[in-house]
């Protein structure tokens, strides 16, 4: 299989944890991206590297959240201290940069619940 | 502000006939478009692009038009299949190499047999 894999598919934690999802993009691709949707939304956009360096980051993403990529493959996003509001569905998606940067190819998502 | 928005929370149609989805957006920055379709515990999968440079982009039973001075885009699907039934989003993005897209909350589609 060689499309965006995510892990876990689904996380419940308790509020105040801290949790970590991975993502593993498409092989080539050095573009990856973080979403979050919730229920009835469409993603919203988090973050986006592009190799490991990080170009930019949404308002959404609190001081709570970081993200890494630190090898430009891989990439690990974090929430502290989770919220009952950071329940949602964290999507990560990839694609290569130039003129058809915007096919973006996504992995099925982790799910978070935060009780 | 929500800058790109398909005010249609759902759409039900006859299986061989035609899928209409619209989308509006506000931001005139926007330069490409896109549309992607999601399957329940699935990502969105990638269906179709148009630039601002065109009117008109058709792949297969897909086409999608783009209004301009609308600022209006509309999927069409012919003839409409069971299989299509899924959330279809529609995204804008300032430029193709841009890092930030926005997308609308989606249009949820039933092709009915």
């Amino acid at each position: 299989d060689t499309g965006v894999s995510q892990d876990p598919r689904h996380k419940i934690t308790k509020r105040g944890q801290n949790v970590t999802f991975r993502c593993d993009p498409i092989s080539e691709h050095n573009r990856l991206y973080w979403y979050r949707q919730t229920l009835g939304q469409g993603p919203e956009f988090l973050t986006y590297f592009q190799n490991e360096a990080q170009l930019e980051k949404s308002r959404l993403l609190s001081d709570r959240f970081s993200a890494e990529r630190p090898k430009g493959s891989f990439s690990t996003l974090e929430i502290q201290r989770t919220e009952q509001g950071d329940s949602a569905m964290y999507l990560c998606a990839s694609s290569s940069p130039g003129t058809r940067a915007y096919e973006q190819y996504f992995g099925p998502g982790t799910r978070l619940t935060v009780t | 502000d929500q800058q790109v928005k398909q005010n249609s929370p759902s759409l039900s149609v006859q299986e061989g006939r035609i899928s209409i989805l619209n989308c509006d957006y506000t931001n005139s920055m926007f330069d490409y478009f896109l549309w992607y379709k999601k399957y329940p515990a699935e990502g969105p999968t990638f269906l179709i692009s148009i630039s601002s440079i065109k009117d008109k982009n058709e792949d297969g039973r897909f086409t999608v038009f783009l209004n301009k001075s609308a600022k209006h885009l509309s999927l069409h699907i012919v003839p409409s299949q069971p299989g299509d039934s899924a959330v279809y989003f529609c995204a804008a993005w300032p430029e193709p190499n841009a890092g930030k897209s926005t997308f609308g909350d989606g249009t949820t589609l039933t092709v009915k047999p």
